[in-house]
């Protein structure tokens, strides 16, 4: 079975502009999830859909990212404008089922450079 | 809220050592708990879980009880190799609505030859 997929894996943009990723989840998993990743510390959640709902975007700095999953498969994370705050790693995880404790699938990242 | 410690890294071993990552949690309810491993390249996997107090998760050698009493979830390894140097992350989910895994800051832990 196919990993989740991310793209692209790495950019480096300059503050103000604006940047998006893409994430495929594994296929028929129902929950998908966006952390950001800052370095030194560990993956924070940003949102959370099941299907093509949102669940949770309590932690999503809404003024400037967004985030949609059309269709309940693929999804995409926009930051518009980027600060330098930003520079993370941007991960996407999914899972079969809708309960906390299914066992989460994770992408390798796309590292963000905000420069 | 709820949080994880873990301890400080960078740690580092010989290949053959016992290993020992601390993590403590603090929550209010009674979460399931979670070590994560990150190898070099490579996105985050589940390493071991365990949902109760008591439990014993397990995998490739890996061990964590869940300790209740004190809040621990300790992962240790016996005789660790080469190929187990990555960064491990301690996590806990909530066991109520807010279904949201929290991270420790992680651990990377380097294997000397």
């Amino acid at each position: 079975e196919a990993g989740v997929a991310q793209s692209p894996r790495y950019k480096i943009i300059e503050k103000r502009q604006s940047v998006a990723f893409w994430c495929n989840p594994i296929s028929g998993h129902a929950t998908l999830y966006w952390y950001q990743q800052i370095l030194g510390q560990g993956p924070k959640l940003l949102i959370q859909f099941q299907n093509n709902g949102v669940v949770d975007d309590s932690q999503l700095p809404k003024d400037r990212f967004s985030a949609e999953r059309l269709k309940g498969v693929d999804s995409t994370l926009k930051i518009q404008p980027a600060k330098l705050e930003d520079s993370a790693v941007y991960l996407c995880a999914s899972a079969r089922g809708t309960r906390g404790t299914d066992t989460q699938y994770f992408g390798p990242g796309t590292r963000l450079t905000v420069l | 809220g709820n949080s994880v410690t873990q301890m400080e890294g960078p740690v580092t071993l010989s290949e053959e050592a016992f290993l020992t990552i601390n993590c403590t949690y603090t929550a209010t309810g009674y979460p399931s708990l979670f070590w994560y491993v990150q190898y070099p390249g490579e996105g985050l996997q589940l390493l071991l879980k365990a949902t109760k107090a008591d439990d014993k998760g397990s995998n490739k050698g890996f061990e964590a009880t869940y300790r209740k009493e004190t809040t621990s979830f300790h992962l240790e390894k016996g005789s660790v190799q080469v190929s187990d140097s990555a960064v491990y992350f301690c996590a806990l989910l909530e066991g109520n609505r807010d279904d949201k895994i929290i991270f420790g800051k992680g651990t990377r832990l380097h294997i000397l030859p």
